[in-house]
Protein backbone atom coordinates (compact mmCIF):
# COMPACT_ATOMS: atom_id res chain seq x y z
CA UNK A 1 0.00 0.00 0.00
CA UNK A 2 1.70 3.38 -0.88
CA UNK A 3 1.13 5.61 2.05
CA UNK A 4 0.80 9.57 2.18
CA UNK A 5 1.10 10.13 6.09
CA UNK A 6 0.11 13.79 7.71
CA UNK A 7 -0.17 15.03 11.12
CA UNK A 8 -3.90 15.01 11.91
CA UNK A 9 -3.64 18.41 13.92
CA UNK A 10 -5.06 20.63 15.12
CA UNK A 11 -2.09 23.05 14.28
CA UNK A 12 -3.40 26.15 15.75
CA UNK A 13 -1.71 29.46 14.89
CA UNK A 14 -2.22 33.28 15.21
CA UNK A 15 -3.22 35.72 12.57
CA UNK A 16 -0.59 37.16 11.15
CA UNK A 17 2.03 33.78 11.68
CA UNK A 18 3.23 31.36 9.42
CA UNK A 19 1.20 27.73 8.95
CA UNK A 20 3.27 25.07 8.17
CA UNK A 21 2.14 21.86 7.28
CA UNK A 22 4.10 18.67 6.47
CA UNK A 23 3.36 15.82 4.32
CA UNK A 24 5.47 12.38 3.66
CA UNK A 25 4.96 9.81 1.16
CA UNK A 26 6.47 6.16 0.96
CA UNK A 27 6.12 6.26 -2.36
CA UNK A 28 10.19 7.22 -4.29
CA UNK A 29 8.90 6.83 -7.61
CA UNK A 30 5.70 9.41 -6.85
CA UNK A 31 5.71 12.43 -9.39
CA UNK A 32 3.32 14.82 -8.70
CA UNK A 33 2.20 16.34 -5.26
CA UNK A 34 -1.02 18.36 -4.71
CA UNK A 35 -2.22 20.27 -1.59
CA UNK A 36 -6.34 20.65 -1.15
CA UNK A 37 -8.03 22.90 1.19
CA UNK A 38 -11.57 21.40 2.31
CA UNK A 39 -13.55 23.40 4.83
CA UNK A 40 -15.89 21.94 6.97
CA UNK A 41 -18.98 19.53 5.27
CA UNK A 42 -17.65 21.16 1.70
CA UNK A 43 -15.44 19.58 -1.14
CA UNK A 44 -11.85 19.44 -1.40
CA UNK A 45 -10.25 22.49 -3.93
CA UNK A 46 -7.13 22.79 -4.98
CA UNK A 47 -4.75 25.30 -3.92
CA UNK A 48 -1.17 24.51 -5.08
CA UNK A 49 0.67 21.34 -6.96
CA UNK A 50 4.14 20.89 -7.42
CA UNK A 51 6.69 18.80 -9.62
CA UNK A 52 10.44 19.76 -9.05
CA UNK A 53 12.31 19.40 -6.05
CA UNK A 54 12.04 22.98 -4.24
CA UNK A 55 9.85 26.13 -3.69
CA UNK A 56 6.78 27.02 -6.06
CA UNK A 57 5.19 29.98 -4.64
CA UNK A 58 2.14 31.17 -5.17
CA UNK A 59 0.51 34.35 -3.61
CA UNK A 60 0.60 33.55 0.34
CA UNK A 61 1.58 29.85 0.11
CA UNK A 62 4.41 27.92 -0.98
CA UNK A 63 4.77 24.39 -1.33
CA UNK A 64 8.24 22.91 -1.22
CA UNK A 65 9.06 19.43 -2.39
CA UNK A 66 12.31 17.43 -1.48
CA UNK A 67 11.81 14.13 -3.05
CA UNK A 68 15.09 12.87 -1.31
CA UNK A 69 13.95 12.63 2.44
CA UNK A 70 10.18 12.14 0.48
CA UNK A 71 8.34 14.78 2.24
CA UNK A 72 6.16 18.05 0.75
CA UNK A 73 5.34 20.85 2.54
CA UNK A 74 2.60 23.60 2.55
CA UNK A 75 3.42 27.39 4.69
CA UNK A 76 0.72 29.87 4.74
CA UNK A 77 2.16 33.34 5.00
CA UNK A 78 0.12 36.05 7.36
CA UNK A 79 -2.49 33.52 8.21
CA UNK A 80 -5.83 34.46 8.38
CA UNK A 81 -8.83 32.88 9.93
CA UNK A 82 -10.61 32.02 6.86
CA UNK A 83 -7.40 29.86 6.13
CA UNK A 84 -9.20 27.42 9.07
CA UNK A 85 -9.65 24.52 7.48
CA UNK A 86 -8.48 20.89 6.84
CA UNK A 87 -5.51 20.52 4.26
CA UNK A 88 -4.70 17.30 2.46
CA UNK A 89 -2.01 16.20 0.47
CA UNK A 90 -2.13 13.93 -2.51
CA UNK A 91 -0.09 11.82 -4.31
CA UNK A 92 -0.04 10.85 -7.79
CA UNK A 93 1.48 7.23 -6.95
CA UNK A 94 3.94 6.25 -9.86
CA UNK A 95 3.14 2.54 -11.84
CA UNK A 96 0.23 1.58 -13.90
CA UNK A 97 -1.11 3.32 -16.81
CA UNK A 98 -4.27 4.60 -14.89
CA UNK A 99 -4.61 7.68 -12.49
CA UNK A 100 -4.72 7.65 -9.14
CA UNK A 101 -4.33 9.92 -6.48
CA UNK A 102 -3.57 8.83 -3.13
CA UNK A 103 -4.71 11.25 -0.07
CA UNK A 104 -3.55 11.63 3.00
CA UNK A 105 -6.02 11.87 6.50
CA UNK A 106 -5.52 15.79 6.48
CA UNK A 107 -4.27 18.62 8.91
CA UNK A 108 -6.71 20.62 10.57
CA UNK A 109 -5.58 24.19 10.88
CA UNK A 110 -7.23 26.95 12.94
CA UNK A 111 -6.45 30.67 12.62
CA UNK A 112 -6.99 32.16 16.02
CA UNK A 113 -7.95 36.55 15.46
CA UNK B 1 -21.20 27.64 -16.43
CA UNK B 2 -19.44 23.99 -16.64
CA UNK B 3 -18.79 21.87 -13.53
CA UNK B 4 -20.03 18.68 -11.87
CA UNK B 5 -23.30 17.82 -10.18
CA UNK B 6 -24.01 15.18 -6.91
CA UNK B 7 -27.40 14.34 -6.09
CA UNK B 8 -28.58 14.31 -3.98
CA UNK B 9 -27.17 16.28 -1.08
CA UNK B 10 -28.32 13.87 1.65
CA UNK B 11 -29.62 10.32 1.44
CA UNK B 12 -30.80 7.63 3.56
CA UNK B 13 -30.47 4.21 3.24
CA UNK B 14 -32.51 1.74 5.34
CA UNK B 15 -31.27 -1.59 6.55
CA UNK B 16 -30.60 -4.25 3.08
CA UNK B 17 -31.39 -0.94 0.66
CA UNK B 18 -29.37 -0.29 -2.45
CA UNK B 19 -29.41 3.13 -3.07
CA UNK B 20 -27.87 5.19 -6.14
CA UNK B 21 -25.94 8.44 -5.85
CA UNK B 22 -25.75 10.87 -9.04
CA UNK B 23 -22.64 12.69 -10.65
CA UNK B 24 -23.04 14.05 -13.83
CA UNK B 25 -20.77 16.59 -15.42
CA UNK B 26 -20.53 19.00 -18.49
CA UNK B 27 -16.68 19.80 -18.35
CA UNK B 28 -16.36 17.29 -20.98
CA UNK B 29 -13.80 15.53 -19.15
CA UNK B 30 -12.79 11.64 -20.29
CA UNK B 31 -11.45 10.24 -16.56
CA UNK B 32 -14.12 10.01 -13.57
CA UNK B 33 -13.66 9.10 -9.80
CA UNK B 34 -15.97 8.17 -6.52
CA UNK B 35 -14.52 8.81 -3.03
CA UNK B 36 -15.05 8.16 -0.07
CA UNK B 37 -14.84 10.34 3.13
CA UNK B 38 -15.25 9.26 6.73
CA UNK B 39 -14.81 12.08 9.88
CA UNK B 40 -11.58 13.12 10.53
CA UNK B 41 -10.23 10.66 7.18
CA UNK B 42 -8.78 11.94 3.91
CA UNK B 43 -10.37 10.65 0.98
CA UNK B 44 -10.39 7.23 -0.21
CA UNK B 45 -10.99 5.46 -4.40
CA UNK B 46 -13.88 3.76 -4.73
CA UNK B 47 -14.21 3.37 -8.19
CA UNK B 48 -12.66 5.26 -11.02
CA UNK B 49 -12.89 5.36 -15.08
CA UNK B 50 -10.74 6.56 -17.69
CA UNK B 51 -13.11 6.40 -20.83
CA UNK B 52 -17.47 5.57 -21.30
CA UNK B 53 -17.89 1.77 -20.87
CA UNK B 54 -14.94 1.16 -18.95
CA UNK B 55 -13.99 1.45 -15.33
CA UNK B 56 -11.65 0.00 -12.55
CA UNK B 57 -12.27 -1.07 -8.95
CA UNK B 58 -10.32 1.48 -6.23
CA UNK B 59 -8.65 1.03 -3.07
CA UNK B 60 -12.22 -0.19 -1.28
CA UNK B 61 -14.58 -1.10 -3.65
CA UNK B 62 -16.47 -4.14 -2.16
CA UNK B 63 -19.87 -3.68 -1.77
CA UNK B 64 -20.19 -0.63 -4.42
CA UNK B 65 -20.68 -1.00 -8.24
CA UNK B 66 -20.66 1.70 -10.88
CA UNK B 67 -21.88 2.28 -14.70
CA UNK B 68 -20.07 4.54 -17.24
CA UNK B 69 -22.59 4.33 -19.97
CA UNK B 70 -22.41 8.16 -20.87
CA UNK B 71 -19.05 10.36 -20.82
CA UNK B 72 -21.54 12.86 -18.82
CA UNK B 73 -22.25 10.29 -16.22
CA UNK B 74 -21.31 8.29 -13.82
CA UNK B 75 -23.45 6.99 -10.68
CA UNK B 76 -22.13 4.92 -7.93
CA UNK B 77 -24.82 2.14 -6.43
CA UNK B 78 -24.07 1.73 -2.75
CA UNK B 79 -25.50 -1.90 -2.46
CA UNK B 80 -26.81 -4.20 0.82
CA UNK B 81 -23.19 -5.61 0.64
CA UNK B 82 -21.49 -2.56 2.28
CA UNK B 83 -22.37 -2.65 5.76
CA UNK B 84 -21.08 0.25 6.79
CA UNK B 85 -21.68 3.28 3.91
CA UNK B 86 -22.36 6.19 6.38
CA UNK B 87 -19.62 8.39 4.89
CA UNK B 88 -19.48 11.77 3.05
CA UNK B 89 -19.49 10.72 -0.91
CA UNK B 90 -17.41 12.62 -3.43
CA UNK B 91 -17.26 12.79 -7.43
CA UNK B 92 -14.42 14.10 -9.61
CA UNK B 93 -13.25 14.58 -13.10
CA UNK B 94 -10.43 15.36 -14.91
CA UNK B 95 -9.34 15.38 -18.12
CA UNK B 96 -7.00 12.25 -19.20
CA UNK B 97 -3.50 13.00 -19.77
CA UNK B 98 -2.70 15.96 -17.98
CA UNK B 99 -2.76 14.46 -14.65
CA UNK B 100 -4.50 16.31 -11.43
CA UNK B 101 -4.17 19.92 -12.11
CA UNK B 102 -7.59 19.99 -13.37
CA UNK B 103 -9.42 17.54 -11.39
CA UNK B 104 -12.57 19.15 -10.68
CA UNK B 105 -15.12 17.87 -7.08
CA UNK B 106 -18.66 18.02 -6.67
CA UNK B 107 -20.23 18.87 -3.90
CA UNK B 108 -20.48 15.55 -2.50
CA UNK B 109 -23.39 14.05 -0.61
CA UNK B 110 -23.99 12.43 2.77
CA UNK B 111 -24.99 9.18 3.49
CA UNK B 112 -26.15 8.23 6.49
CA UNK B 113 -28.20 4.47 7.59
CA UNK B 114 -31.35 5.11 9.12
Amino acid sequence: QKEVEQNSGPLSVPEGAIASLNCTYSDRGSQSFFWYRQYSGKSPELIMFIYSNGDKEDGRFTAQLNKASQYVSLLIRDSQPSDSATYLCAVKVSGGSNYKLTFGKGTLLTVNP
Amino acid sequence: DGGITQSPKYLFRKEGQNVTLSCEQNLNHDAMYWYRQDPGQGLRLIYYSQIVNDFQKGDIAEGYSVSREKKESFPLTVTSAQKNPTAFYLCASTTSGTGFEKLFFGSGTQLSVL
